[in-house]
């Protein structure tokens, strides 16, 4: 089954408007990363962040890991329509995932122009 | 340079066929992963090869699914007898790094088992 748990599963928004995603996992993790993917075909590594590690920034994206809580969030800050895709959280839980990474279900974003 | 390349980039097959799925890693990249993902779901982790270590095979759904690497490069993901619940689209990815670092997709291959 996937650890993590995006959501919302689904979120529209307007152009210009930021956008949140969330992910819960339930296993200690090394790192949690974000991926983009288009119409359903190769994935797109957006941000790593480690599980040392409480904020990262990469252009207009944000991430945040809440290892207490087990929790990351997506930030994309003045969203644009080229935005629209989906977004996978995926954890990196070291030794006992047998080096594998365990992706969410994704959360779909359409941004309206 | 070259991303990570899978060929084909469809297959249509007829059920009780075998089939087979090319990856192309990234030159130099030690770690190769397949994922299978269905229509509207997340990524299911199928197997991993690290250099010259055994793989990881503990993803792999059932003995109809089979994968090696040659020369520490080219994988290639077999399935035997195939069934309509193998309709997905499977994806390929590499990583320089031995585990849990950013892994780099191929453009997938969409099976279609009819």
């Amino acid at each position: 089954s996937q650890q993590g748990e995006e959501d919302p599963q689904a979120l529209s928004i307007q152009e210009g408007e930021n956008a949140t995603m969330n992910c819960s996992y339930k296993t200690s993790i090394n790192n949690l990363q974000w991926y983009r993917q288009n119409s359903g075909r190769g994935l797109v590594h957006l941000i790593l962040i480690r599980s040392n590690e409480r904020e990262k920034h990469s252009g207009r994206l944000r991430v945040t890991l809440d290892t207490s809580k087990k929790s990351s969030s997506l930030l994309i800050t003045a969203s644009r329509a080229a935005d629209t895709a989906s977004y996978f959280c995926a954890t990196d839980a070291g030794e006992t995932s047998g080096s594998r990474l365990t992706f969410g279900e994704g959360t779909q974003l359409t941004v309206n122009p | 340079g070259a991303g990570v390349s899978q060929s084909p980039s469809n297959k249509v097959t007829e059920k009780g066929k075998d089939v087979e799925l090319r990856c192309d890693p990234i030159s130099g990249h030690t770690a190769l992963y397949w994922y299978r993902q269905s229509l509207g779901q997340g990524l299911e982790f199928l197997i991993y090869f690290q250099g010259n270590s055994a793989p990881d095979k503990s993803g792999l759904p059932s003995d109809r699914f089979s994968a090696e690497r040659t020369g520490g490069s080219v994988s290639t993901l077999t399935i035997q007898r195939t069934q309509q619940e193998d309709s997905a689209v499977y994806l390929c990815a590499s990583s320089l790094e031995p585990s849990g670092g950013e892994q780099y997709f191929g453009p997938g291959t969409r099976l279609t088992v009819t």
